[in-house]
C-alpha cells in the first residue's frame, strides 16, 4: 500500500472549513483513499473514501488531484465535535485491513 | 442496536501472566477485526476472521499472541507470558461482511481494552 504523509497537527475556528491534507505520491491506479477519525479515545470512525472522482457525504468532502499524488478532506462547517485525529489511508481494492498512520490531530477552537 | 462490546475494559497483569481479552461483535456480522494501539498511535492491525476462519495473522507480533472465533460470533485474543511492551488498547471491529477498498464494508470498532503490565 502507498505511503501516506500528514501534516501532525492543525487548528481551525470553529464554523470555518477545515481542509485535511494528504500526500501519497507513490499512489497506484487501483488504490483508494480512505478517511477515518478517532475522537479521544474512542475507536476510529469512517468518514469518507475515493477512488478517482471527488466525494461528498453528510460528514465530509473529498478532494483528490487530477495526478491522485494528493487529497484534502474538508469539513465545510468545523464543530468542537470534530476535534479528533484524522487517519488518511491509502489501499488497493482487494485489501482487506486498514493501515494507520499517526494522522492529523485536528484541534478546533471558539 | 448494540455496538461492538470489549471485555474486560481495563486490565492490569503482571509480567509473565497470560491475558484473555474478549470482543462481541455486531450480531450478524461476519468479519471481526483486531486492532492494538499504543499511546499517540494509529491502530496497528493484528488479525482478522470471516466467521470462523481466521484469514489473515500477519499482524501478530510473535508466538504469545493467538486468536480464536470458535463459532463465528464471540472472539478472544490471547496474550501469553506478557511482556512491557505489550501494554496499549485492544480494539476490536467488525464489518456485515468481509472489508476490501473497493466495498468498504465498515469496520465499526469497540471501545477497546487498555492492557497494562506491570
Amino acid at each position: 500500500d502507498a505511503k501516506t504523509t500528514q501534516p501532525p497537527s492543525m487548528d481551525c475556528a470553529e464554523g470555518r472549513a477545515a481542509n485535511l491534507p494528504c500526500n501519497h505520491s507513490t499512489i497506484s491506479g487501483n488504490e483508494y483513499v480512505y478517511w477515518y477519525r478517532q475522537i479521544h479515545s474512542q475507536g476510529p470512525q469512517y468518514i469518507i473514501h475515493g477512488l478517482k472522482n471527488n466525494e461528498t457525504n453528510e460528514m465530509a468532502s473529498l478532494i483528490i488531484t487530477e495526478d491522485r499524488k494528493s487529497s484534502t478532506l474538508i469539513l465545510p462547517h468545523a464543530t468542537l465535535r470534530d476535534t479528533a485525529v484524522y487517519y488518511c489511508i491509502v489501499i488497493t481494492g482487494t485489501a482487506s485491513k486498514l493501515t494507520f498512520g499517526t494522522g492529523t490531530r485536528l484541534q478546533v477552537t471558539l | 442496536g448494540a455496538g461492538v462490546s470489549q471485555s474486560p475494559r481495563y486490565k492490569v497483569t503482571k509480567r509473565g501472566q497470560d491475558v484473555a481479552l474478549r470482543c462481541d461483535p455486531i450480531s450478524g456480522h461476519v468479519s471481526l477485526y483486531w486492532y492494538r494501539q499504543a499511546l499517540g498511535q494509529g491502530p496497528e492491525f493484528l488479525t482478522y476472521f470471516n466467521y470462523e476462519a481466521q484469514q489473515d495473522k500477519s499482524g501478530l507480533p510473535n508466538d504469545r499472541f493467538s486468536a480464536e472465533r470458535p463459532e463465528g460470533s464471540i472472539s478472544t485474543l490471547t496474550i501469553q507470558r506478557t511482556e512491557q511492551r505489550d501494554s496499549a488498547m485492544y480494539r476490536c471491529a467488525s464489518s456485515l461482511f468481509p472489508f476490501t477498498g473497493t466495498n468498504n464494508y465498515e469496520q465499526y470498532f469497540g471501545p477497546g481494552t487498555r492492557l497494562t503490565v506491570t
